[in-house]
C-alpha cells in the first residue's frame, strides 16, 4: 500500500500568497485528518472528515484556512492569504474507523508538508 | 493548562538503560490512550495502545492510571534506534486525537 500521500513536501512562499496543500488518504479509509505541528504548540488537529463530510473544524485557526474533501481519495487544505505565523509542518492522516464507532482505529500519517511563509 | 502534558526532555540515556516517560491528562472523560513515536523530520507513527490493565510489547511497557490521570511508557534495554520523540495521545471516544508535545529521547553508545 502506498500510504498517505501529501504534496508538496516542501513549500516556500511569500506572505499574502495562497497556499494549497494536498492529501490522498489510504485507499479504503473513510476518515481524514489535517494536523499542524510547530515547536511551540506541538501537533494540533485542524479539521477532520468522515465519509467526505467535515465533522469537526474547531481547530481551524481562522477564516484564512479552509479544507475540502470532494471525494474519498482527495483532500485539500488552503491558506489564503498566508502569514509567517502559518509556517509549520502540516500532516494529513487517515483511518478506517466508522464515525460513531466504539473502537479507535489507528491513524496513519502522511510524510507532511513543510511550509515556510516569508 | 494543556489537555495532555509531557516532560519535553531530552532524556539522554546510554544503550541498555531503562527509561520511563510519564504523561498526564486533564479530562477524566478520556477513554482511549496511545503512545506514538516520531522520528526527526518524519511523521508520527503508532507505537502502542495503552490499556487499563497495562500492556507490554517486547521492550516496551505501557501503563494507565485512571485515578491519577497519567500514562507511562517504559523502555527497557534501550537501543540507539529508540532515539525519537514519544508522543502521548488521548481521545474521548471520538476520532479526535489529543497529542502531548512529546518527550525527546536520545540514546547514546
Amino acid at each position: 500500500d502506498a500510504g498517505v500521500i501529501q504534496s508538496p513536501r516542501h513549500e516556500v512562499t511569500e506572505m499574502g500568497q495562497e497556499v494549497t496543500l494536498r492529501c490522498k488518504p489510504i485507499s479504503g479509509h473513510n476518515s481524514l485528518f489535517w494536523y499542524r505541528q510547530t515547536m511551540m504548540r506541538g501537533l494540533e488537529l485542524l479539521i477532520y472528515f468522515n465519509n467526505n463530510v467535515p465533522i469537526d473544524d474547531s481547530g481551524m485557526p481562522e477564516d484564512r484556512f479552509s479544507a475540502k474533501m470532494p471525494n474519498a481519495s482527495f483532500s485539500t487544505l488552503k491558506i489564503q492569504p498566508s502569514e509567517p505565523r502559518d509556517s509549520a509542518v502540516y500532516f494529513c492522516a487517515s483511518s478506517s474507523r466508522a464515525f460513531g464507532g466504539v473502537s479507535q482505529e489507528t491513524q496513519y500519517f502522511g510524510p507532511g508538508t513543510r511550509l515556510l511563509v516569508l | 493548562r494543556k489537555e495532555v502534558e509531557q516532560d519535553p526532555g531530552p532524556f539522554n540515556v546510554p544503550e541498555g538503560a531503562t527509561v520511563a516517560f510519564n504523561c498526564t491528562y486533564s479530562n477524566s472523560a478520556s477513554q482511549s490512550f496511545f503512545w506514538y513515536r516520531q522520528d526527526c523530520r518524519k511523521e508520527p507513527k503508532l507505537l502502542m495502545s495503552v490499556y487499563s490493565s497495562g500492556n507490554e510489547d517486547g521492550r516496551f511497557t505501557a501503563q494507565l492510571n485512571r485515578a491519577s490521570q497519567y500514562i507511562s511508557l517504559l523502555i527497557r534495554d534501550s537501543k540507539l534506534s529508540d532515539s525519537a520523540t514519544y508522543l502521548c495521545v488521548v481521545t474521548y471516544n471520538t476520532d479526535k486525537l489529543i497529542f502531548g508535545t512529546g518527550t525527546r529521547l536520545q540514546v547514546f553508545p
